[in-house]
């Protein structure tokens, strides 16, 4: 049981736009910890797409964006294209863990 | 541009002792005051943070998995290593080599394709 919530997965036609929730608590996201999303296409490394809650890393397309809240976050994808086909991350960190906490991840799948 | 690739065995038995290393190509993995770390992902599970390591050799460990993992550096080759001892089945697992500017949730910027470990009698 991964200690950041995703959804497992998530779907919608090219050009629509998509939403993957990351629902944390109080002693991660809710705490002020900054939330990153992952990107992993089939067979690939993770790549880093949005860092620090909403910053895109230089060559992330602007389809992509962040979202916080009091313990939760957001990603964000318009115009959805084939090529977003992929499993989604976020990741953030937890004081009574002491280290980084991931989700489960999110299997996102263009009709 | 930097990459990062993971290398080892990918075949255990239970009380073995697992041995990655990531070789690290396009920088000094000494430079620049970056943190070298592993993660891994259960089959049907999420990723989990293993350990991270400093270039000066500081390192952080999971707590839970901190009697067990060690993680050094090698900067004469530019690489970095993970050691798990007396694993089990529950260390099946897709390893991931990655980069990071530090260990308090900061983001990994860089990540190996990953290996995958499995761990079967």
């Amino acid at each position: 049981q991964s200690v950041l919530t995703q959804p497992p997965s998530v779907s919608g036609a090219p050009g629509q736009r998509v939403t993957i929730s990351c629902t944390g608590s109080s002693s991660n996201i809710g705490a002020g910890y900054d939330v990153h999303w992952y990107q992993r296409l089939p067979g690939t490394a993770p790549k880093l797409l949005i860092f620090a809650n909403t910053n895109r890393p230089s060559g992330v397309p602007d389809r992509f964006s962040g979202s916080k809240s009091v313990t939760s976050a957001s990603l964000a994808i318009t115009g959805l294209q084939a090529e977003d086909e992929a499993d989604y991350f976020c990741q953030s960190y937890d004081a009574s863990l002491g280290g980084s906490i991931f989700g489960g991840g999110t299997k996102l799948t263009v009709l | 541009q930097l990459q990062l690739q993971e290398s080892g065995p990918g075949l255990l038995k239970p009380s073995e002792t697992l041995s990655l290393t990531c070789s690290v190509s396009g920088d000094s993995i000494t430079r620049n005051n970056y943190y070298w770390g592993w993660i891994r992902q259960p089959p049907g599970k999420g990723l989990e943070w293993i350990g991270s390591l400093f270039y000066s050799g500081t390192t952080f460990y999971r707590q839970s998995l901190k009697s067990r993992v060690t993680i050094s550096i090698d900067t004469s080759k530019n690489q970095f290593s993970l050691k798990l001892t007396s694993v089990t089945a529950a260390d099946t697992a897709i390893y991931y080599c990655a980069r990071s500017l530090g260990v308090w949730g900061d983001s990994y910027d860089y990540w190996g394709q990953g290996t995958l470990v499995t761990v079967s009698s």
